[in-house]
């Protein structure tokens, strides 16, 4: 089957504008995550779905930053008035969900979006 | 907040050579988990560990558990050109769904 798709690959902005990365998580997945990484660096936490609802949203580093599952399904990162520190690699994961002693279901990467921001 | 540094932050090593790469945090953690990511990919999953003390293999590779739960090292036995890429730890708590990435150790093996 299909894993984890993320749309586009690429995106090349402007300073101050407003952009929207999507992904497509594995399907019956229930779980969603967003992570962030930076050049050189380890992936960081942003935002965990679990259906439609987020149930923790504690690494969004400020109110620039929201995002959406309406559907339980396909979600959308939304970013405004972007700045230069925005520019990395936004990874998508999702996974069946909770995983019992290990903590935590095994999440499965998409390929990532990369922003940049000029 | 908790934080997981790997060491070696790069590492270049022959082919057939043996590696270790550590992950070492001040924080105790449920589990741990070790992913390789390559250019333009997500980080794949290889491996969880639980139980402090565990030891798994998975061929050429062997992952501990520190006792303690708060550190983790990947061994490399007879590395291979296909071994190269970024290798990740990353920390899980009981009850939280979210990983915390340890700051990552480039891996390139030189044929």
């Amino acid at each position: 089957g299909a894993g984890v798709s993320q749309t586009p690959s690429n995106k090349v902005t402007e300073k101050g504008k407003y952009v929207e990365l999507r992904c497509d998580p594995i399907s019956g997945h229930t779980a969603l995550y967003w992570y962030r990484q930076s050049l050189g660096q380890g992936p960081e936490f942003l935002i965990y779905f679990q259906g439609t609802g987020a149930a923790d949203d504690s690494g969004l580093p400020n109110d620039r930053f929201f995002a959406v599952r309406p559907e339980g399904s396909v979600s959308t990162l939304k970013i405004q008035r972007t700045e230069r520190g925005d520019s990395a690699v936004y990874l998508c994961a999702s996974s069946l969900g909770f995983g019992g002693l290990a903590g935590v279901g095994t999440q499965y990467f998409g390929p990532g979006t990369r922003l940049t921001v000029l | 907040t908790q934080l997981l540094e790997q060491s070696p932050q790069f590492l270049s090593i022959q082919e057939g050579e043996n590696l270790t790469v550590y992950c070492n945090s001040s924080s105790v953690f449920s589990s741990l988990q070790w992913y390789r990511q390559e250019p333009g990919e997500g980080p794949v999953l290889l491996v969880t560990v639980v139980t402090g003390g565990e030891v798994k293999k998975l061929k050429r590779l062997t992952f501990q558990f520190g006792d303690a739960r708060k550190d983790s090292s990947l061994h490399i036995t007879a590395a291979q050109p296909g071994d190269t890429g970024l290798y990740l730890c990353a920390g899980v708590n009981f009850g939280n769904e979210k990983l915390t990435f340890g700051t990552g150790t480039r891996l390139t093996i030189i044929p």
